[in-house]
């Protein structure tokens, strides 16, 4: 079974600095790997997605994941963190049949003035 | 249109007592998907149906869950005789299904409290 890692379960940024949220996952197959963003009080939302093609996806808001596969990583980074951005967010894999997916425990942004 | 959608928000049951959580899906979603998120920890996959296919149950923790879909499009999670251990939130998604068309839309889930 797939396992998905996201280091810190809380990160803390001063607003302007670079955001950096990791992900780690195991998987024996090519993965489809996803960041979904929940905001207070809102459901899960898609915030940025890699199936195939470039291995730099750009989602909404600004961030963007590097899919590596020699690290097994798919890490999110926004260069200047925004008050607006404190949320939880979550990194999700799924096999090539999109039946299961797999997702992190979540690690909430919280952003400083 | 509509986006995804749970009832109840909230609900508030007995140790021992069955529940129901229902979802709508988004209209013209084939695939719908309940997952449990427990405090602190991360989304876990429960159930996927998929058009007429048979439902994935493979991520179910016991036999006190299940799920149908009737129709297509409303689901219904079903867990009985309740335990405290149930608690948590439970958020359905719905997504267009196959590739290219994988993304889930979430619903507001249900927060389950067992008492």
């Amino acid at each position: 079974a797939q396992s998905v890692t996201q280091l810190g379960s809380h990160v803390s940024v001063s607003e302007g600095a670079l955001v950096l949220l990791r992900c780690n996952y195991s998987s024996s197959v090519p993965p489809y790997l996803f960041w979904y963003v929940q905001y207070p009080n809102q459901g899960l939302q898609l915030l940025l997605k890699y199936t195939t093609g470039a291995t730099l996806v750009k989602g909404i808001n600004g961030f963007e994941a590097e899919f590596k596969k020699s690290e097994t990583s798919f890490h999110l980074t926004k260069p200047s963190a925004h008050m607006s951005d404190a949320a939880e967010y979550f990194c999700a894999v799924s096999e090539n049949n999109f039946n299961k997916f797999y997702f992190g425990s979540g690690t909430k942004l919280n952003v400083k003035p | 249109g509509a986006g995804v959608s749970q009832s109840p928000s909230n609900k508030v049951t007995e140790k021992g007592k069955d529940v129901e959580l229902r979802c709508d899906p988004i209209s013209g979603h084939t695939a719908l998907y309940w997952y449990r998120q427990s405090l602190g920890q991360g989304l876990e996959f429960l159930i996927y149906f998929q058009g007429n296919s048979a439902p994935d149950k493979s991520g179910l923790p016991s036999d006190r869950f299940s799920a149908e879909r009737t129709g297509g499009s409303v689901s219904t999670l079903t867990i009985q005789r309740t335990q405290q251990e149930d608690s948590a939130v439970y958020l359905c998604a719905s997504s267009l299904g196959g590739a290219g068309q994988e993304t889930q839309y979430f619903g507001p889930g249900t927060r389950l409290l067992v008492l």
